[in-house]
């Protein structure tokens, strides 16, 4: 089976920076993504990681370690429109075909 | 190319009725995923479809679920005599195979009144 961790909210300041960690516990494993989702809206792509390191894309940078079956999704320079659900999802593969699963979300609110 | 399509946006339902929503995938993507998601609850994963084939329905409901990806049209999933329980919204995401990125529709708002 699959299982991911994440916290369920984190504050933060505009400006600042903040990370959300995600651990998991995946049979198959061999990724590990990241989404974005605001009230009301669909899941947006933002990083994928499938080897151990950081990946950077502008503000947003993502981490994988594999060997502790750990990442978090790295957020620069916060912004107000930066509040929003932030999801984890192993990338899996098992009985002849992958999978996805999400875990159950963090939402991220940005305070002035 | 048209994102991943999804419709209706917002389907009410009475108990009882069958409710029937529609992905159409992007163009070249074989592989469709089904998600509930409740209000302040992440994605549940429902179902994993590939053209003609179910691949993975381990976060559906044994009963009044179904879902289909035909080789032709877009995938639907159907729920049958439907209870206040399966409000929720629903979002598909389809992707390519081999590859990391799944796009996702707008979701499908089911109301059981």
């Amino acid at each position: 089976g699959q299982s991911l961790e994440q916290p369920s909210e984190v504050t933060a300041v505009e400006g600042a920076i903040v990370q959300i960690n995600c651990t998991y516990q995946t049979s198959g494993f061999y990724g590990l993504s990241w989404y974005q989702q605001h009230d009301g809206g669909a899941p947006t792509f933002l990083s994928y990681n499938g080897l151990d390191g950081l990946e950077e894309t502008g503000r947003f940078s993502s981490f994988l370690s594999r060997s502790d079956s750990y990442g978090y999704l790295l957020l620069q320079e916060l912004q107000m429109k930066d509040s929003a659900s932030y999801f984890c999802a192993v990338h899996y593969s098992g009985g002849g075909a992958d999978g996805l699963t999400f875990g159950k979300g963090t939402h991220l609110i940005i305070q002035p | 190319n048209a994102g991943v399509m999804q419709n209706p946006r917002h389907l009410v339902r009475r108990r009882g009725q069958e409710a029937r929503l529609r992905c159409s995938p992007m163009k070249g993507h074989s592989h469709v995923y089904w998600y509930r998601q409740l209000p302040e609850e992440g994605l549940k994963f429902m179902v994993y479809l590939q053209k003609e084939n179910i691949i993975d329905e381990s976060g559906m409901p044994k009963e009044r679920f179904s879902a289909e990806f035909p080789k032709e049209g877009p995938s639907i999933l159907r729920i049958q005599q439907v209870v206040r329980g399966d409000s929720a919204a629903y979002f598909c995401a389809s992707s390519p195979p081999w590859v990391s990125e799944a796009f996702f529709g707008q979701g499908t708002r089911l109301t059981v009144v």
